[in-house]
């Protein structure tokens, strides 16, 4: 596709209620990053793909968030019984070549709200 | 980790006046990446810096690379409302993570 791709852009979940989040890179995209980004702040961190495999899950804040890339190509982020503090913009990014030294493009975001 | 900071936090400017962002790194970088987002945008890349004491222009923009390849500025002459946004610097941390500063977001009045 022509950019990196989101969905949903919005969801409001209650407390306790699980999401997955989708992303759809730029094709032929080996990098994906997801970053999580609070209100008033930078991005932050989650995880990092190489194709398919998960290399680097560091940034994940607790075992509620998992994500996956089964094929190379499209990403989910999911997660499981949501808390308030999980309110924020999740970002996905891809980059054509591997390292986080590269460009990498931007999602325009799924925003979720936790009530 | 590492920690990127940014200053100033906000910055208000008449339409026309000069604006500049600083970004401190608490180490060494590679490289650095500045992004811009508009208010409810997502981040856009707009360069990248590589060499010690780098310097790129884009029209108005002038970026900066530290010698010691540690601060970064971003210098935008005579400001117009559409650069409007919060400016991020971003470094690598490891391989796989880019590790943004702290932003400076810039209102641009007429």
């Amino acid at each position: 596709g022509a950019g990196v791709s989101q969905s949903p852009r919005y969801k409001v979940a209650k407390r306790g209620q699980d999401v997955a989040l989708r992303c759809d890179p730029i094709s032929g995209h080996v990098s994906l990053f997801w970053y999580q980004q609070a209100l008033g702040q930078g991005p932050e961190f989650l995880t990092y793909f190489q194709n398919e495999a998960q290399l680097d899950k560091s940034g994940l804040p607790s075992d509620r968030f998992f994500a996956e890339r089964p094929e190379g190509s499209v990403s989910t982020l999911k997660i499981q019984r949501t808390q308030q503090e999980d309110s924020a913009v999740y970002l996905c990014a891809s980059s054509l070549v591997t390292g986080a030294g590269n460009t990498i493009y931007f999602g325009e975001g799924s925003w979720l709200t936790v009530v | 980790g590492q920690q990127v900071m940014q200053i100033p936090q906000y910055q208000h400017v008449q339409e026309g006046e000069d604006f500049t962002t600083y970004c401190n790194s608490s180490t060494t970088l590679s490289n650095i990446q500045w992004y811009k987002q508009r208010p409810g945008g997502h981040p856009v890349f707009l360069i990248q810096l590589v060499k010690s004491g780098e310097v790129k222009k884009q029209k108005r923009l002038t970026f900066q690379f530290g010698e010691a390849k540690k601060n970064s500025s971003l210098h935008i002459t005579a400001t117009q409302t559409t650069d409007v946004g919060t400016y991020f610097c971003a470094g690598p941390d490891t391989a796989s993570k880019l590790t943004f500063g702290t932003g400076t977001r810039l209102q641009v009045t007429l």
